[in-house]
């Protein structure tokens, strides 16, 4: 079976840091494009991040030069280090798969979310 | 990047029914659309890829169709279960892949 466990959120103030964390079962990590997809309180979700089977990263422009996603190959996880947090980060962080199956850049598999609040 | 907008944004129906949701983008993008489905406190479930492709283990009841701006999906024959909220996601413009607001499906 095909998990994604995401954990690390937290209540933090206005410009603090925050790593998130997405262990993988049944997958590896480095061998698809991986995700970071969030979802602020009532809206609909917005993409993040990705991490390509190379190594490269894309951002999305809110979060460009604050956050910095990567993975441990050793543990298959995959991490969102998120700096200098704003209030308007809060949001459910979800990890998502691309599917590979196609060309479609799907998000066929999620993790269950974690919670990250940002306030003072 | 790439607006999509969703319509309606909440509709009331009943079991049985069919069901028609629309996702209209800012631009061309070719069959690059997905649809997915959101039980609240859940994540979000892929239902169809490129526009019309059924993700595996999705039941037939749910179709997608169109292409360029206009799309579609429609559930026929509503059971309790598909009571969510609906989201369109364009994978055209990638990796800045947007979201629409979403329609919010409920039980009249």
């Amino acid at each position: 079976e095909v998990l994604l466990v995401e954990s690390g959120g937290d209540l933090v103030q206005p410009g603090g840091s925050l790593r998130l964390s997405c262990a993988a079962s049944g997958l590896t990590v480095s061998g698809h494009q991986m995700n970071w997809v969030r979802q602020a309180p009532g809206k609909g979700p917005e993409w993040v991040s990705l991490i390509l089977t190379g190594g490269s990263t894309n951002y999305a422009d809110s979060v460009k030069d604050r956050f910095i996603i990567f993975r441990d190959d050793s543990s298959n996880t995959l991490f969102l280090e998120m700096n200098d947090l704003r209030v308007e980060d809060t949001a459910i962080y979800y990890c998502a798969r691309i599917s590979d199956d196609d060309d479609s850049d799907a998000f066929d598999v999620w993790g269950q979310g974690t919670m990250v609040t940002v306030s003072s | 990047d790439i607006q999509l907008t969703q319509s309606p944004s909440s509709l009331s129906a009943s079991i049985g029914d069919r069901v028609t949701i629309t996702c209209r983008a800012s631009r061309s993008i070719g069959t690059y659309l997905n649809w997915y489905q959101q039980r609240p406190g859940k994540a979000p479930r892929l239902l169809i890829y490129s526009a019309s492709s059924q993700q595996s283990g999705v039941p037939s009841r749910f179709s997608g169709s169109g292409s360029g701006t206009d799309f579609t999906l429609t559930i026929k024959s509503l059971k309790p279960e598909d009571f969510a909220t609906y989201y369109c996601q364009q994978s055209y413009s990638t990796p800045t892949y947007t979201f629409g607001q979403g329609t919010k499906l409920e039980i009249k």
